[in-house]
This record gives structure tokens, sequence and C-alpha cells, in this order.
């Protein structure tokens, strides 16, 4: 079974400061992984994925995340941080085949704050 | 319209209330997904289709019953609801699922009393 872990519930930056949120996955094949950011009461937009291209994968805003097989990680970043990335941050993953065929596994979420 | 919508954005209904929600998506997709998420937990799935079949049930009430008519259309209808069911509940889109790339509604903000 797979699962997602991501580190710290709540983040809180300045704004201009480097974003840093962590993920890490378990999955027994190699996997697709995913962020996502929702914006209050709205629905999960997608920021980026991970296909087993090129490990260093850049998304909208300003978002990359780097998949490092070693480290079992898909950490997202973001150089500068801005006022309007304030959400919640999610983290999923899908291992093809058997019972997570399709299906994704999301971690518990990462709320980021930025202060001005 | 475009992307994937979920009517309604907000639905308030008592625990003898039968009600339905609706997902519908304009992206040409076979896969269909519903999501509860409730505050403090992770999101949890729900519901599967795939070419209108249902491929997964996640051990869903039997209070909540997915209907997919159509590869464009979902619908969750809602009885004898317990104020525990109040979450959000998205509705998301795939290709199919040999392409795992979901893609959400805004959701649907359910209360029961």
């Amino acid at each position: 079974a797979q699962s997602v872990t991501q580190l710290g519930s709540h983040v809180s930056v300045s704004e201009g400061a480097l974003v840093l949120l962590r993920c890490n996955y378990s999955s027994s094949v190699p996997p697709y992984l995913f962020w996502y950011v929702q914006y209050p009461n709205q629905g999960l937009q997608l920021l980026l994925k991970y296909t087993s291209a090129a490990t260093l994968v850049k998304g909208i805003n300003g978002f990359e995340a780097e998949f490092k097989k070693s480290e079992t990680s898909f950490h997202l970043t973001k150089p500068s941080a801005h006022m309007s990335d304030a959400a919640e941050y999610f983290c999923a993953v899908e291992g093809a085949g058997g019972t997570s065929y399709g299906k994704l596994t999301f971690g518990q979420g990462t709320i980021l704050t930025v202060h001005p | 319209e475009t992307g994937v919508t979920q009517t309604p954005r907000h639905l308030v209904m008592g625990m003898t209330n039968k009600k339905s929600l609706k997902c519908e998506q304009h992206l040409g997709h076979n896969a269909m997904y519903w999501y509860k998420q409730s505050a403090k937990k992770p999101l949890e799935l729900m519901f599967v289709y795939n070419f209108k079949e249902q491929t997964e049930n996640n051990s869903v009430p039997s209070r909540f019953s997915p209907e997919c008519p159509n590869s464009s259309h979902l619908f969750l209808h809602l009885h004898t609801l317990q104020p525990e069911d109040s979450a959000l509940y998205l509705c998301a889109s795939s290709q199919d699922l040999s392409e795992p790339t979901q893609y959400f509604g805004p959701g649907t903000r359910l209360l029961v009393l």
C-alpha cells in the first residue's frame, strides 16, 4: 500500500522568502507524483506532476519540485513567496498497477501562510 | 463552461431529506471520481467510475448512492445522512485510469443538520 507524508501541517514564510514544502512517499513501484493547491472555498488545482521523465519538474505560479528516488521525496519549492501563494498544498502519489491503479493517495496537506 | 463543474456549491439538508450532487466535466475524460474532504482529515476517495462503470467503492455507507449515466456526468444521491457527513464533496475526472492526472471541480459544501 502506498502512503504520503507531508512534514509540517503549517508552514509560515515572509513575502519574498523561499518556500519549501516537504513530501515523502512510499511506493513499491516507480510512482506518479503530484502537487495540488487548494485556495479557500475552492477545489484542488494541479500545480505540477512527475511522470518518470525529468526529475526536476516545473509547474505553474513559479513552483517546482524535484523527484529524489533515493530519498523517496518530492519536495515543492518556490524561490520567492508571494502573498497570493497562501493556500493549502497537497502532495499525492499514484503507483501504477495492482490495487493502486488509477487512484491517488493524498497527504494530509500543508497550510502555507505568507507574511508581509 | 470549461473544466469540471459542480452544483450546487452549497447545500444544507436535514437528516431525513433526499438530495443529489451533480458533477459535469467538459474535458472529454472517461474516468470520474467522488472525494470527501473533512476538516483535519486527508481526502477520502469514495467512488471511481471508468467508462461509466463503477470500479471502486471505498466502503462508503449506502446512504451515499453514485450514478454515472455517461462519461461526462456524475451524480451523488444523498438520503438519511448524518451530521458527520457534513464536508466538502469534490468531484474529479481524468482521461481514464491509465492516465492518473486528475482535475477537480470546486466542490459542494454540505451541511447536515
